[in-house]
C-alpha cells in the first residue's frame, strides 16, 4: 500500500536554529498538509498545498514557517528559528482530491532545546 | 467551521469488556467523519471514515462508528476489547463540500486504557 514517508523520525535542534522537515508523499497525490501535535494534545492543521502554493493556513504558522515542494516529490516544512514551543510532532498527509486515500505519514517528533 | 468534541479524555475498561468511545462535532454543512489511532510514539492510523451511505461503518481491529446526524455523533465501539488496543484515540472531521482540499479538525482525543 502507498505510504507518506518522513524523514527524520526524530530531530532534536538548538533554539533559534533552523529545521527542515521532509516528506514524500504519495506519487499520485495532488494535496499536500502538514499538522502539529504537541506532545499530550490534539493533533493541528498548520497548513495545506495544492498546485505550488499554500491554500490554507492556520494561525499557527507564522512567518517562521515556510513550506516548498523543491523538487516535484518531496514536500518540505522549513522553521526558520525554532523556539521551544516548537517542540512537537509533525505530520505530513497527502490526499488525491477526495477523502479517500487521504494519508499521514508517521510523523517527525521536533524536540528544541 | 468544523469542531470536533470527545468528552472523555481517559476511558479505563477490562480486556474482553465493550467500549464507546464517544465523538460529537459541530458543522454548519455535510461531513465526512473519521477515527485514528495512536500508539504511544508513533504515528496516526486511520480505523476507519464515514463519506456517505450507510451509517454503520466497519474498520480495522473490530471497531466501528455509527454516523448519526440528527445528533451529530460519530461514536466509537468494540464489542470486545484487547490489551493491545491501549491507545489514544482521535475523532476528525471535514467539510464534504470541499472538493479537493480539506482540512482535518481533530478531537482532543481519548486515551482508552485496557487492563487485564
Amino acid at each position: 500500500e502507498p505510504e507518506v514517508t518522513q524523514t527524520p523520525s526524530h530531530q532534536v535542534t538548538q533554539m533559534g536554529q533552523e529545521v527542515i522537515l521532509r516528506c514524500v508523499p504519495i506519487s499520485n497525490h495532488l494535496y499536500f498538509y502538514w499538522y502539529r501535535q504537541i506532545l499530550g494534545q490534539k493533533v493541528e492543521f498548520l497548513v495545506s498545498f495544492y498546485n505550488n502554493e499554500i491554500s490554507e493556513k492556520s494561525e499557527i504558522f507564522d512567518d517562521q514557517f515556510s513550506v516548498e515542494r523543491p523538487d516535484g516529490s518531496n514536500f518540505t516544512l522549513k522553521i526558520r528559528s525554532t523556539k521551544l514551543e516548537d517542540s512537537a510532532m509533525y505530520f505530513c498527509a497527502s490526499s488525491p482530491g477526495t477523502p479517500d486515500g487521504y494519508t499521514f505519514g508517521s510523523g517527525t517528533r521536533l524536540t528544541v532545546v | 467551521a468544523q469542531s470536533v468534541t470527545q468528552l472523555d479524555s481517559q476511558v479505563p475498561v477490562f480486556e474482553e469488556a465493550p467500549v464507546e468511545l464517544r465523538c460529537n462535532y459541530s458543522s454548519s454543512v455535510s461531513v465526512y467523519l473519521f477515527w485514528y489511532v495512536q500508539y504511544p510514539n508513533q504515528g496516526l492510523q486511520l480505523l476507519l471514515k464515514y463519506l456517505s451511505g450507510s451509517t454503520l461503518v466497519k474498520g480495522i481491529n473490530g471497531f466501528e462508528a455509527e454516523f448519526n446526524k440528527s445528533q451529530t455523533s460519530f461514536h466509537l465501539r468494540k464489542p470486545s476489547v484487547h490489551i493491545s488496543d491501549t491507545a489514544e484515540y482521535f475523532c476528525a472531521v471535514t467539510d464534504s463540500m470541499n472538493t479537493g482540499f480539506q482540512k482535518l479538525v481533530f478531537g482532543t482525543g481519548t486515551r482508552l486504557l485496557v487492563s487485564p
